[in-house]
This record gives C-alpha cells, structure tokens and sequence, in this order.
C-alpha cells in the first residue's frame, strides 16, 4: 500500500536548536517528494521538490534531503516564525501525503 | 503570482443544505483536487479532475460531488450537508505531465450544524 508517514507527530524546539523532520515513504513509481509548510488556518505553502535520491534543496534555514525511502528536513537555528506545521507528500500518479509534524520553537 | 483561490474562508450550514465550494486557478493547470483535512488524519482526496468536464473519485467521495466545466473552475458540492462533514476543505492545482508540485488555495472552514 502507497503511503507517507511523517515523524515526530510534534516537536518543540528552543530558538537556534538545530533538528530534522523525517518523512518515510513507501510509493510506486515515485515521480517526486515534496514539501509544504501550513501555518494554522490556512493552505499548504510549497517549499521544495525533490525528484531524485541524493538531491537537496535549500532556502534560508530549511534544507531537504531525499533518500531511496525518506525524506529530512533539516532545520538550522529555528526562529519563532518557523513554527508551523510541515507536510510531505509523495506523487506518483496522485500525491500521498503524510499527516504532518507540528514545529514549535520557543524563543 | 499563482494562485488558487477559494470562495470563502469560512462557512457555517445547517444539517441537509446544499452547499457549493468554488475553487479558481490562474495557472492555466489541467489537473485540480478537493482534500478535506481533519486533526489526525492528514489530507484525504475526495474528488480529482484531470480535464474540463472529467472528474475521478478519491479516497472519500461519499456524500459529495463535484463539477468542472472550464478548466479554471473546479467546485466541490456537498448535496445534503451532515455534522460529519464539518472540516477545512483545501483546493489543489498542479500541471498536466511533468511531476510539479500542487498549489493550494487558503482553505474553507466549513461548519455543519
């Protein structure tokens, strides 16, 4: 079965705590892994595709990584405007997204 | 500046209503999606368009249907509204062929009483 599941379901971070989001998936004909950012009440933001195993892809202090099963987003010194919620989700002929990991960084 | 744009941001309706949520993109995409999005569950598709006039049923289709009839347009309707089907309702657009990443709209929170 097609499926991404995200980890941990929470995380609570102290301001410049570096630490990393883990997204797992087993998809079929992967065709590319994304991720989304979701602040409370509003729709996912795109923030990167990954297409490829060994790729990354960086923006400001949010780099991702892609591996032949997973997915990191490594976060370097978080600020309080990081704390979102943040989605992967995998396509193959439909995307499969995971449920989510809620990031909370206290100042 | 993509976009997809939803027709309310919030939506309360009482139990048996007809309701339509509107869904526009200016981004000229083939491909559109309705999720509904519930604490703990994640996104799950309810509906999925690949074309004017074409729609396919997600995971979840019971209770709704959908329409398309220009390609920028796609609405969810949800023909007798229950308690169950209080959520936030997310819109999606990707393109046709390459793999690109789906743009959301902002979302409508829809409460059935």
């Amino acid at each position: 079965e097609d499926q991404v599941t995200q980890s941990p379901e929470a995380l609570r971070l102290q301001e410049g705590e570096s630490s990393s989001l883990n997204c797992s998936y087993t998809v079929s004909g992967l065709r590319g892994l994304f991720w989304y950012r979701q602040d409370p009440g509003k729709g996912p933001e795109f923030l990167f595709t990954l297409y490829s195993a060994g790729e990354e892809k960086e923006k400001e202090r949010l780099k991702a990584t892609l591996t032949k099963k997973e997915s990191f987003l490594h976060i370097t010194a978080p600020k309080p405007e990081d704390s979102a919620t943040y989605l992967c989700a995998a396509r193959s002929n439909q995307f499969y997204f995971g449920t989510g990991t809620s990031l909370t960084v206290i100042p | 500046d993509v976009k997809v744009t939803q027709s309310s941001r919030y939506l309360v309706k009482r139990t048996g209503e007809k309701v339509f949520l509107e869904c526009v993109q200016d981004m000229d995409h083939e491909n559109m999606f309705w999720y509904r999005q519930d604490p703990g569950l994640g996104l799950r598709l309810i509906y999925f368009s690949y074309d004017v006039k074409m729609k396919e049923k997600g995971d979840i289709p019971e209770g709704y249907s959908v329409s398309r009839e220009k390609k920028e347009r796609f609405s969810l309707i949800l023909e007798s509204a229950s308690t169950n089907q209080t959520s936030m309702y997310l819109c999606a657009s990707t393109s046709g062929g390459a793999p690109t990443e789906a743009f959301f709209g902002q979302g409508t929170r829809l409460t059935v009483v």
